[in-house]
């Protein structure tokens, strides 16, 4: 069976500073991976997708994540957030068939 | 069109009545989904159509019913809902052969 963990549900952070939003996932087969943004009131937003290929993928909003196999992480970086970035993020794991497992969600917060 | 729509936006129905939520998507997409979300948690996963035809339920109370008309269209039907059913509904789609889902803007759904 496949989990996801988000290992941390609230990160403050000033604005122009750099973040991170770690995501840990297990599985016994190949997985597709994703980061979906949800603001306030919205349905989700799909940030970035990692299917194959380079392993450090780019994605909108200047958001970027690296997958790293051997540590089963799909960790989320931006190097400078604003105060629009403020949503929940949602790390995703699929390894096909139509079912996405999702972390628990981590609600970024960015202060003035 | 790249989006996937849904009406309506916020519902407010009492236990005995019946409505519907209808999502679309002129994407060309081959799957559609729906999804439950409380507050502060991640999506829950209810249905899959896969082609138009039933693929996922994921053991959702019969007072939940889905229907895909065609390829672009999909409903929610409810009856006799409770208030612990009270969330936002989500719908999502993918194209064939790729594990990536859109997602809507929901339907906030309020059962009094």
């Amino acid at each position: 069976a496949q989990s996801v963990t988000q290992l941390d549900s609230q990160v403050p952070v000033f604005e122009e500073a750099p973040v991170e939003l770690r995501c840990n996932y297990s599985s016994s087969v190949s997985v597709y991976l994703f980061w979906y943004v949800q603001y306030p009131n919205q349905g989700l937003q799909l940030l970035l997708k990692y299917l194959s290929g380079s392993t450090l993928v780019k994605g909108i909003n200047g958001f970027e994540a690296e997958f790293n196999k051997s540590q089963t992480s799909f960790h989320l970086r931006k190097p400078s957030v604003h105060i629009s970035d403020t949503a929940e993020y949602f790390c995703a794991v699929s390894s096909g068939g139509g079912k996405l497992i999702f972390g628990q969600g981590t609600e970024l917060s960015v202060k003035p | 069109d790249t989006e996937v729509t849904q009406t309506p936006k916020h519902l407010v129905m009492g236990m005995t009545n019946k409505k519907s939520l209808k999502c679309e998507q002129h994407m060309g997409h081959r799957a559609m989904y729906w999804y439950k979300q409380k507050a502060k948690k991640p999506p829950e996963l209810m249905f899959v159509y896969s082609y138009e035809k039933l693929s996922i339920n994921e053991s959702v109370p019969s007072r939940f019913s889905p229907e895909c008309p065609n390829s672009s269209l999909l409903n929610l039907h409810l009856h006799a809902l409770q208030p612990e059913d009270s969330a936002l509904y989500l719908c999502a789609s993918s194209p064939a052969g790729d594990e990536t889902q859109y997602f809507g803007p929901g339907t906030r759904l309020l059962v009094l």
